[in-house]
C-alpha cells in the first residue's frame, strides 16, 4: 500500500538551531500534505496544508516565518523549524490524501523533536 | 467551539469490558467521519470509518448521529490490545482530502 515516510525520525537540537523535517510520498505524487503537531497528551494539532508549487496554507497561531514549508515536488514536502526554542519541542506529522482514495489519508511515522 | 470535541478519558476498564466513546462535531456541512487509533509515539491509524447507517468490524461498531452531530465507538469484549488512545476525526473542508481536524482523543486502558 501507499507509504509516506518521515525523516527523521528523532531529532535532538540545541536551542536557537534550525532543523529540517522530510515528508515523502513513496508511491504516490501528493499535491498537497499537511503537517500536524502533537504535544505529549494532546491531540493533533493541524499546523499548516502544504501545496505543491504554492505557497503553504497556515493554520491561525501558527508563525510562517518560524515554521518553513517547501513543497518542492509532488513527493516532497519539508517543514523546517527555524530558530528552535524548548517548547518547539514535540511530535511533528506529516499526512497525504490517497488521490485514488479520497477519504484515505496516509501518515507518516512522526519525528520527534527535543530542542535542549 | 472547536470542530472535533471528545472527551479525553482516560477510561480504564477489565478485559472484557464493552466500553464506549462519543465525539461531537461542530461543522454540520461535514460528510465523513474516521475513528483513528494511536499508540504511544506513533502514527495514528485509520480504525475504522463512520457512516450514517452505522458500521460494525468485529468487536467495533461506530455509528453516527447526524441531529446531534456526535459519532461514537463502542468496543466490546476488550482486549488488553486495545489499549491505547483513539481519537475522532472529521474533514475540515466539504471534500475528501481536505485535512483531517482530530479530537482530543479518548485513552483507554484495559487492565487483566
Amino acid at each position: 500500500g501507499a507509504v509516506v515516510s518521515q525523516h527523521p525520525s528523532r531529532v535532538i537540537c540545541k536551542s536557537g538551531t534550525s532543523v529540517k523535517i522530510e515528508c515523502r510520498s513513496l508511491d504516490f505524487q501528493a499535491t498537497t500534505m499537511f503537517w500536524y503537531r502533537q504535544f505529549p497528551k494532546q491531540s493533533l494539532m493541524l499546523m499548516a496544508t502544504s501545496n505543491e508549487g504554492s505557497k503553504a496554507t497556515y493554520e491561525q497561531g501558527v508563525e510562517k516565518d518560524k515554521f518553513l514549508i517547501n513543497h518542492a515536488s509532488l513527493t516532497l514536502s519539508t517543514l523546517t523549524v527555524t530558530s528552535a526554542h524548548p517548547e518547539d519541542s514535540s511530535f511533528y506529522i506529516c499526512s497525504a490524501p490517497d488521490p485514488k482514495s479520497t477519504d484515505t489519508q496516509y501518515f507518516g511515522p512522526g519525528t520527534r523533536l527535543t530542542v535542549l | 467551539r472547536k470542530e472535533v470535541e471528545q472527551d479525553p478519558g482516560p477510561f480504564n476498564v477489565p478485559e472484557g469490558a464493552t466500553v464506549a466513546f462519543n465525539c461531537t462535531y461542530s461543522n454540520s456541512a461535514s460528510q465523513s467521519f474516521f475513528w483513528y487509533r494511536q499508540d504511544c509515539r506513533k502514527e495514528p491509524k485509520l480504525l475504522m470509518s463512520v457512516y450514517s447507517s452505522g458500521n460494525e468490524d468485529g468487536r467495533f461498531t461506530a455509528q453516527l448521529n447526524r441531529a446531534s452531530q456526535y459519532i461514537s465507538l463502542l468496543i466490546r469484549d476488550s482486549k488488553l490490545s486495545d489499549s491505547a488512545t483513539y481519537l475522532c476525526a472529521s474533514f475540515r473542508g466539504y471534500q475528501a482530502g481536505t485535512a483531517l481536524i482530530f479530537g482530543k482523543g479518548t485513552t483507554l486502558s484495559v487492565s487483566s
